[in-house]
């Protein structure tokens, strides 16, 4: 079946601070990766993607590549903030008779001054 | 940008009433729009996805009776919570798969809470 398993938070760090969320996948056929975030009380944003193996996908100094060797989709930063504190979801798209999203369970980040 | 908006974005409503929530892509065309639900801290979990012109697909688990939802068009889908109940209380994401992007992208709304009394 097709699922994504995400590091348990809640990962605490301090500001400037590297920063790895960890996300593995399994999936029939190619899927789509995607880390998506949200910021308390609000609905989820894109934060980046990446379609096909070895592409890294990059915003505001995260990335993460789509390493189809390992099935993984590593969450990275060099460098936190505080307004980096929030939700981070790792999903994937297949196409299964029709495109769904499977949504890893959400890795909560705290960033302290 | 591709913008999904949500209204309301928060409603009470009282325990057995009905409360209709509305999904709109503001500038693109959505073939399909999903629904999610929210629980505190946890992850987002699919409810049906919604096919412009087609009956809504349910996941596992989730009432159809309960849980109505029309895609009329290719920019509005609804979701209506029939004779609500306090555990229906949660946070509503709707999400639209834009036609045109190749990683078949979907664009969130806001959310809605809803908090049934």
């Amino acid at each position: 079946g097709n699922s994504v398993t995400q590091m348990e938070g809640p990962v605490t760090l301090s500001e400037e601070a590297f920063l790895t969320i960890n996300c593995t996948y399994t999936a029939t056929g190619y899927p789509s990766l995607f880390w998506y975030v949200q910021y308390p009380g609000e609905g989820l944003q894109l934060l980046l993607k990446a379609t096909k193996a070895d592409d890294k996908g990059s915003n505001k100094g995260f990335e993460a590549t789509y390493r189809k060797e390992t099935t993984s989709f590593h969450l990275e930063k060099g460098s936190v903030q505080v307004s980096d504190s929030a939700v981070y979801f790792c999903a994937l798209t297949v196409n299964t008779g029709g495109f769904k999203t499977i949504f890893g369970a959400g890795t909560r980040l705290f960033v302290k001054a | 940008g591709a913008v999904v908006s949500q209204h309301p974005s928060r409603v009470i409503c009282k325990s057995g009433t009905s409360v209709k929530i509305e999904c709109r892509s503001l500038d693109f065309q959505a073939t399909t729009m999903f629904w999610y639900r929210q629980f505190p801290k946890q992850s987002l979990m699919l409810m049906a996805t919604s096919n412009e012109g087609s009956k809504a697909t349910y996941e596992q688990g989730v009432e159809k009776d309960k849980f109505l939802i029309n895609h009329a068009s290719l920019t509005l889908s609804t979701l209506t919570v029939t004779s609500a109940h306090p555990e229906d209380s949660s946070f509503y994401i709707c999400s639209a798969d834009d036609r045109l992007a190749g990683a078949r992208e979907q664009y969130f709304g806001p959310g809605t809470r809803l908090t049934v009394t």
